[in-house]
């Protein structure tokens, strides 16, 4: 069975530093993978999405990339600000109907 | 984008009612959606899958007289938590997956349900 983890758990970084959020997935035959944020108590807000024929994905601030043969992943975050607070969670596809998520890092940047 | 409503996105009930939570895809057909369950400061775990027209598949531990997924339409699926206890109070999540494997999962904004 899949097994997504994450690391660290939790992070906490002055504002403005870059970061790396890691993920890492047990079992490489995978469709694609997502990150997510979650801010507390509230749904999932997709960030990125890989197709498990590409390396990485950029949006503003946010790259990801996707290493499938180790089975890993990383969100970089650059310049980070306070709202960038949240839960970041990394999900696999591994089948059509099987989304596996990693355990989540909370991350807080300190104005 | 995709987009997943979900609602009501908070609910108190007394223990013994039933509550139902709706999860529609608002842009986009979705075949099969999800429910999960997540409990503070943890990740989401998935309660079932329902695809539309047939019944949904609950994974391993998930009553299914207890959780009643209706999935009749392709926009529409819901979430029926009967005789509802405390110890259901959690966030509940739906999530949607489009007709083509690659575009991913769209999540509504979740339910917060409180039983007291």
């Amino acid at each position: 069975k899949q097994e997504v983890t994450q690391i660290p758990a939790a992070l906490s970084v002055p504002e403005g530093e870059n970061l790396v959020l890691n993920c890492s997935f047990t079992d490489s035959a995978i469709y694609n993978l997502q990150w997510f944020r979650q801010d507390p108590g509230k749904g999932l807000t997709s960030l990125l999405l890989i197709q498990s024929s590409q390396r990485e994905q950029t949006s503003g601030r946010l790259n990801a990339s996707l290493d499938k043969s180790s089975g890993r992943s990383t969100l970089y975050i650059a310049a980070s600000q306070p709202g960038d607070s949240a839960t970041y969670l990394c999900a696999v596809q591994a089948g059509a109907n099987n989304l596996f998520f990693g355990t989540g890092t909370r991350l807080t940047v300190i104005p | 984008g995709a987009v997943v409503s979900q609602h009501p996105s908070w609910v108190i009930c007394k223990s013994g009612t039933s509550v139902k939570i709706e999860c529609r895809s608002l842009d986009f057909q979705a075949t099969t959606m999800f429910w999960y369950r997540q409990f503070p400061k943890q990740s989401l775990m998935l309660m079932a899958t329902s695809n539309e027209g047939s019944k949904a598949t609950y994974e391993q531990g998930v009553e299914k007289d207890k959780f009643l997924i209706n999935h009749a339409s392709l926009t529409l699926s819901t979430l029926t938590v009967t005789s509802a206890h405390p110890e259901d109070s959690s966030f509940y999540i739906c999530s949607a997956a489009g007709q083509l494997l690659n575009y991913g999962y769209t999540f509504g904004s979740g339910t917060r349900l409180t039983v007291v």
